[in-house]
């Protein structure tokens, strides 16, 4: 069935380090890759999202790539600010729209 | 813009009671989608709805869940009866088709005692 495997289930860094969260995806017909941060008692709200038509995308320190091929997309945050601690959830979608989840990153950025 | 509103915020009730949170969508957004989030994990869909159409309930338990969303705008999710493991927190979220970005309310956290 369709599934997506998140790693690591936490990271801590310090303050101004590199964040690199890491996902796999099962369903090859998946074409559609968002990246969602949720902070303690709020939705999810996306933060990048990638299409399986392009292998990178970049937006100020976030940045997200793609490799259709072996299945893994990546979420990387340069420059890491204590506002960025937050749960980051990466997931999968067909054109159908309906999301499939990964478990989850919770990071920590010490100051 | 107004965001997805959901409500309540919190809600606690004994098991086999019954249960039912509000959303609103976006304005103008064909597509309405409710998630089901437990402690520590993912969001997982429950039901998506394209206007007042269901596209997917696969994962629905409907012996107990039942959902609608009368004039393609508000949808209502129930859950009767209640089981302990229904404790999470259920979000809403819409888009204006299936393909672009899906908004996510702040969502209902339910209590099962």
């Amino acid at each position: 069935g369709e599934n997506v495997e998140q790693h690591p289930s936490t990271l801590s860094v310090q303050e101004g380090d590199s964040a690199v969260i890491k996902c796999t995806y099962s369903d090859s017909a998946s074409n559609y890759f968002p990246w969602y941060k949720q902070e303690l008692g709020k939705g999810p709200q996306l933060i990048i999202d990638i299409r399986s038509n392009v292998g990178e995308k970049k937006d100020q320190r976030i940045a997200v790539t793609l490799n259709k091929t072996a299945k893994h997309f990546s979420l990387h945050i340069t420059e890491t600010q204590p506002e960025d601690s937050a749960v980051y959830f990466c997931a999968a979608s067909k054109s159908t729209g309906k999301l499939i989840f990964g478990q989850g990153t919770t990071l920590q950025v010490k100051p | 813009e107004a965001g997805v509103a959901q409500s309540p915020r919190y809600k606690i009730i004994e098991k086999r009671q019954s249960v039912a949170f509000w959303c609103n969508p976006i304005s103008g957004h064909a597509t309405l989608y409710w998630y089901q989030q437990i402690l520590g994990q993912g969001p997982k869909l429950l039901i998506q709805f394209q206007n007042n159409g269901v596209v997917d309930d696969s994962q629905l338990p409907k012996d107990r869940f039942s959902a609608e969303r009368l004039k393609g705008v508000d949808s209502t999710l129930k859950i009767q009866p209640a089981k302990l493991e229904d404790s999470a927190v259920y979000l809403c979220a819409s888009s204006t088709t299936g393909l672009t970005e899906a908004f996510f309310g702040q969502g209902t956290r339910l209590t099962v005692v």
